[in-house]
């Protein structure tokens, strides 16, 4: 079982808001991780957008507009990247990221599409 | 400003070695966290390895364990992984990032990668 899982895609309209999710494997608990979330366009590098751990622990990336958001599901083992105001511009991947035993851990990334 | 270039990648044939190098400006190799991210053609990145900013610690993926290894050169402000054993999953660009100084920055700069395909 993957360390980290997310769905493979999602749909959502302009204006909406879109929650992807990354799933930890089951025996890890999500409150004792930072996770990151990184966005990659069509034909260009992954770009860092923010990391949280908890609502006093976060951190924006620099440029990121606030529409996009962190947060925990602790019930569900699962971080969440909330994008509110969905904009055609968001369109791409986005990938989870953790630090678990001694290594980066991506997760397979959800394909967003906006339409 | 923060820059990193990448080169060595080529084709090889699956068994083989290559050396990647990277190049950084901007900043010094040994004050610094970096890494080394691989993507193949369709897929998502795929952390490699890093080295702390001691030089002394480094850490690698399990697909890649026992056969790259990670290194830098202060001298030349020069980040390095050496693969051998080379398999046709390896076949990727492979970039080398920025990690800040205490490495809680993943990737936050990026090369313009180097590609390695491995194939015979």
């Amino acid at each position: 079982q993957a360390v980290l899982t997310q769905p493979s895609s999602l749909s959502a309209s302009p204006g909406a808001s879109a929650s992807l999710t990354c799933t930890l494997r089951s025996g890890l608990n999500v409150g004792s991780y930072t996770m990151y979330w990184f966005q990659q366009k069509s034909g260009s590098l992954p770009q860092y957008l923010l990391w949280y751990k908890s609502d006093s622990e976060k951190q924006q990336g620099s440029g990121v507009p606030s529409r996009f958001s962190g947060s925990k599901d602790v019930s569900a083992n699962a971080g969440i990247l909330l994008i509110s105001g969905l904009q055609s511009e968001d369109e791409g991947d986005y990938y989870c990221l953790i630090w678990h035993s001694d290594a980066w851990v991506f997760g397979g990334g959800t394909k967003l599409t906006v339409l | 400003e923060v820059q990193l270039v990448e080169s060595g990648g080529d084709l090889v044939q699956p068994g083989g070695s290559l050396r990647l190098s990277c190049a950084a400006s901007g900043f010094l190799v040994n004050t610094n966290f970096m890494s080394w991210v691989r993507q193949a053609p369709g897929k998502g990145p795929e952390w490699v390895s890093i080295i702390y900013r001691d030089g002394k610690k480094t850490f690698y993926a399990d697909s890649v364990k026992g056969r790259f290894t990670i290194s830098r050169d202060n001298s030349k402000n020069t980040l390095y992984l050496q693969m051998n054993s080379l398999r046709p999953e390896d076949t990727a660009i492979y970039y080398c990032t920025h990690d800040g100084e205490d490495g809680w920055d993943p990737f936050d700069v990026w090369g313009q990668g180097t590609k390695v395909i491995v194939s015979s």
